[in-house]
């Protein structure tokens, strides 16, 4: 079965940091690529980075950029974002998603995860 | 940056068709897909290459384009597809969202 389970949400204060984490498991992990997806609690869907199934090429909504890593590790089929800077406005629900089509198409995600809630207060 | 504008609400009676638009700048020249989300859920592709579905996405659900919108079609409209709509689409190195459209079938 195909499957995407992240993990590393939780309660953090502003300004500091967490990792969160995506095990991909029933699909060739590093011939998809991949998204973090995130939604703040009644809103909509907002893109937050993605990455192609090498990992070579990395791309990053505006609200994130300088502050926000991805990577994967397709020896571990894991996805990763790494959130430094939390703000306030970073609370969400994160989602990972695969790729419908291969390593460098974005068009469409046809696998989400349950997502990992992200709370960012003091 | 680019916008995938959608419709906040669409309301359709049971068995009837509800379309669901979303325009953005050049559209027609970029692959759209649709998500479906039902609230405490994940979204769910259920149109991607503009009127393509993934298996086990029911008939009723289409896809169009035609100029800058693409539009999602359901015919014959059930209580069970009362949900949250996204579009999204890929431009300029960025993955765009539409804002959501919430169908209700009344």
């Amino acid at each position: 079965e195909v499957q995407l389970l992240e993990s590393g949400g939780g309660l953090v204060q502003p300004g500091g940091s967490l990792r969160l984490s995506c095990a991909a498991s029933g699909f060739t992990f590093r011939s998809y690529a991949m998204i973090w997806v995130r939604q703040a609690p009644g809103k909509g869907l907002q893109w937050v980075s993605a990455i192609s199934g090498s990992g070579g090429s990395t791309y990053y909504a505006d609200s994130v950029k300088g502050r926000s890593t991805i990577s994967r590790d397709n020896s571990k089929n894991t996805l990763y974002l790494q959130m430094n800077s939390l703000r306030a406005e970073d609370t969400a629900i994160y989602y990972c998603a695969k790729a419908q089509r291969g390593s460098g198409y974005y068009d469409a995600f046809d696998i989400w995860g349950q997502g990992t809630v992200v709370t960012v207060s003091s | 940056s680019s916008e995938l504008i959608q419709p906040p609400s669409v309301s359709v009676s049971p068995g009837q068709t509800a379309s669901i638009t979303c325009s953005g700048d050049k559209l027609g020249d970029k692959y759209a897909c649709w998500y479906q989300q039902k609230p405490g859920q994940s979204p769910i592709l259920v149109i991607y290459q503009y009127n393509k579905r993934p298996s086990g996405v029911p008939e009723r659900f289409s896809g169009s384009t035609s100029g800058n919108t693409a539009t999602l079609t359901i015919s014959g409209t059930q209580a069970m597809d009362e949900a949250d709509y996204y579009c999204q689409a890929w431009d300029s190195s960025t993955v765009v969202f539409g804002g959501g459209t919430k169908l209700t079938v009344l």
